[in-house]
C-alpha cells in the first residue's frame, strides 16, 4: 500500500536559519504530492503541492520538488521566522483514489 | 464561504456515553473524510464518503459510525465511546475530480476526551 516516510521531530531552529524536512514516499501509481501546515489548535491546510514528475510547488518561501527517481517531496525555506512554528504534514494522493495518505507529521519550532 | 465547520469544540465523555460529532462544507466537494489525530500517530482515516450516499472504511473504523446526510453534511459517532477514543477528530472535504487537484480542505478539529 501507500506510505509516507517524513523525518521525525521536533526540529529547532534560529530565525533565518535554513530549513529541509525530508519526506519520502512508496506509492502503486503516480501520485500526487502534498505539503500540509498545522498551526497550534488548528485544522490542517495546503502550503503547497506537486502533481508531476520535476514540477515544483512553492508558497510562503516555501518550495518542494517532486522526484520521482527518488521518490522524494523535500521541504525547504531559505529563511524561517518565528511565525513558521507549527507541524508540517507529507501526503500523497494517488490519481483514481480518493484517499489521502500522511506521514506522521513534523514539528517545528522556530526561536528569536 | 465557512469553508468546513465543526462542532462540538469540545467535549468530555465518561466511558459508554454516545455522542454524534457533525460536520458541514459550503464547498459542494464530493468526498468527505472523518480522521482522528494522535500524538506520533499523525492523522489517521476513521470513514470516508467518496460521494453523497456512499461511506467506506477507513484505516481505523471500529468503534465508530458515519452518515452522509447529503452532500453538504458528513457526521460521526461514537456508540458507546472508550478511553482509547480520546483524540482530536477532523472533518475535511475534497476538492472535485478533474479540478484543484485533490486538496484536501479541514475543520478546526473536535477535541474529545473520554474519562
Amino acid at each position: 500500500g501507500d506510505s509516507v516516510t517524513q523525518m521525525e521531530g521536533p526540529v529547532t531552529l534560529s530565525e533565518e536559519a535554513f530549513l529541509t524536512i525530508n519526506c519520502t514516499y512508496t506509492a502503486t501509481g503516480y501520485p500526487s504530492l502534498f505539503w500540509y501546515v498545522q498551526y497550534p489548535g488548528e485544522g490542517l491546510q495546503l502550503l503547497l503541492k506537486a502533481t508531476k514528475a520535476d514540477d515544483k510547488g512553492s508558497n510562503k518561501g516555501f518550495e518542494a520538488t517532486y522526484r520521482k527517481e527518488t521518490t522524494s517531496f523535500h521541504l525547504e525555506k531559505g529563511s524561517v521566522q518565528v511565525s513558521d512554528s507549527a507541524v508540517y504534514f507529507c501526503a500523497l494522493i494517488t490519481r483514481g483514489y480518493q484517499k489521502v495518505t500522511f506521514g506522521t507529521g513534523t514539528k517545528l519550532q522556530v526561536i528569536p | 464561504n465557512a469553508g468546513v465547520t465543526q462542532t462540538p469544540k469540545f467535549q468530555v465523555l465518561k466511558t459508554g456515553q454516545s455522542m454524534t460529532l457533525q460536520c458541514a462544507q459550503d464547498m459542494n466537494h464530493n468526498s468527505m473524510y472523518w480522521y482522528r489525530q494522535d500524538p506520533g500517530m499523525g492523522l489517521r482515516l476513521i470513514y470516508y464518503s467518496a460521494s453523497e450516499g456512499t461511506t467506506d472504511k477507513g484505516e481505523v473504523p471500529n468503534g465508530y459510525n458515519v452518515s452522509r446526510l447529503n452532500k453538504r453534511e458528513f457526521s460521526l459517532r461514537l456508540e458507546s465511546a472508550a478511553p482509547s477514543q480520546t483524540s482530536v477528530y477532523f472533518c475535511a472535504s475534497g476538492g472535485l475530480r478533474r479540478s484543484d487537484t485533490d486538496t484536501q480542505y479541514f475543520g478546526p478539529g473536535t477535541r474529545l476526551t473520554v474519562l
